[in-house]
């Protein structure tokens, strides 16, 4: 079965520096990769997306994220934290059949951003 | 904007007393997914609808139904809430396209069972 695990429940930077969030995957084919974020009592929304093209993808406000096969890893990055980062990232894998998708999600991790 | 409404935001029903939270969207996407996150924890799927083809995971409980009457509504039914199902609920939505397509979600439904 595919899974991800998302290593470091709890990162803290300050605002400014670099931000990295990790995302390693379990998977014997392909894996389908996303990173969605939630903010407090929100729903997720999708922050960027690897679908086996370009291996560094980029996605919005700034962060991007680099498939590494030989690695297994799609971790998330940002060079300047500012303070609306903070929230929940969650890395998922999609599986399902050809006409719907099934998100299985690592256990997320809370970014702190502090000035 | 397109988007997904979940309506209400936050629901407090009583042990054993049945609710139903609901989820519409304005995407015009042929799939409608529920998902259950519990406190500190991951989003977990319940199910979905392929237009008016349901499908359950494995694991869900009994105690959770869904209906789709149309292709803007999708609702989920907790038959008998119990203390361990407060959660927040999450509706989502896809075109149709399998597993390397984008899922949007709406902004849940806080759950609290008393």
């Amino acid at each position: 079965a595919q899974s991800v695990t998302q290593l470091g429940s709890h990162v803290s930077v300050s605002e400014g520096a670099l931000v990295l969030l990790r995302c390693n995957y379990s998977s014997s084919v392909p894996p389908y990769l996303f990173w969605y974020v939630q903010y407090p009592n929100q729903g997720l929304q999708l922050l960027l997306k690897y679908t086996s093209a370009a291996t560094l993808v980029k996605g919005i406000n700034g962060f991007e994220a680099e498939f590494k096969k030989s690695e297994t890893s799609f971790h998330l990055t940002k060079p300047s934290a500012h303070m609306s980062d903070a929230a929940e990232y969650f890395c998922a894998v999609n599986t399902g059949g050809t006409s719907y998708g099934k998100l299985t999600f690592g256990q997320g991790t809370i970014l702190t951003v502090h000035p | 904007d397109a988007m997904v409404i979940q309506n209400p935001r936050y629901q407090v029903t009583q042990f054993g007393k049945p609710v139903t939270l609901s989820c519409s969207q304005t995407l015009n996407h042929n799939v409608m997914y529920w998902y259950q996150q519990k406190s500190s924890q991951a989003p977990k799927l319940l199910f979905h609808y392929y237009d008016k083809d349901f499908n359950n995971e494995a694991d869900t409980p009994d105690n959770f139904q869904s209906r789709r009457p149309n292709t803007s509504f999708c609702f989920l039914d907790i038959r008998s809430p119990g203390l361990g199902d407060a959660a927040m609920y999450l509706c989502a939505t896809s075109k149709g396209q399998g597993a390397r397509e984008t899922q949007y979600f709406g902004p849940g439904t806080r759950l609290l069972v008393l």
